[in-house]
């Protein structure tokens, strides 16, 4: 299998940055994606960037793709209490259906 | 309208026993998913299905199951529950296939299943 690779836990205080990180070993990766969870909810797509592309911003999401390093990253501006979650990477691969997940950073926001 | 739904949402139940995760979209999405996430948070596939290829990851035990009655639903039939079955198990669906780019994946909520 595919083996991406996140840190297990991130604190930040409310109104920081975060920056949530993610390597990747398959350099034949088609899209890479964030997803969001909850606690007791399910998995919500937060944004995707094209492997041939190096930054997407959405509003407060700044996406950045080093894919020389295979590295990819999350920045959430003027973090809110709402964000704390766990954030996935995934990767889609060419010709493959499924993603390939990260092992998923637990994102703490501290009051 | 709930996108893609699962039921039921949690599932406790005795070792050795089968039971049955059911699972529905209404996107008219070509391929559905099954995804196991354990204790840790590890998220990992199970199957990818179309209405033309069921893909298994080789990891699968063959104790799991897909079966779909049409193209909205994929319901995940364990057999012989063992205790390390236990996790939340996620339905996901999306419009592509194999060799598409774009493979966004709508999730379900999760079905939490505990093999005592």
């Amino acid at each position: 299998g595919e083996d991406v690779e996140q840190s297990l836990f991130l604190s930040v205080r409310e109104g920081d940055s975060s920056v949530i990180n993610c390597t990747y070993t398959d350099s034949s990766s088609t899209y890479l994606y964030w997803y969001k969870q909850e606690p007791g909810a399910g998995l919500q797509l937060l944004t995707y960037i094209f492997s041939n592309m190096d930054m997407k911003q959405d509003q407060r999401l700044t996406v950045l793709l080093n894919k020389k390093d295979k590295h990819l990253s999350l920045r959430i501006a003027d973090t809110q209490t709402g964000d704390s979650a766990i954030y996935f990477c995934a990767e889609s691969l060419t010709g493959a259906n499924n993603l390939f997940f990260g092992t998923g950073t637990r994102l703490t926001v501290i009051p | 309208d709930t996108a893609v739904s699962q039921t039921p949402k949690y599932l406790v139940t005795q070792m050795g026993n089968d039971k049955s995760i059911k699972c529905e979209q209404n996107l008219g999405h070509d391929t559905m998913y099954w995804y196991k996430q354990d204790s840790k948070k590890f998220l990992k596939i199970m199957f990818s299905y179309n209405n033309k290829e069921l893909i298994i990851n080789e990891t699968v035990p063959n104790r799991f199951s897909p079966k779909s009655p049409d193209k909205a639903h994929l319901n995940l039939h364990i057999n012989s529950l063992e205790l390390g079955d236990s996790a939340v198990y996620f339905c996901a669906s999306s419009q592509s296939t194999s060799g598409s780019l774009n493979n966004e994946q709508f999730f379900g909520p999760g079905t939490r299943l505990t093999v005592l």
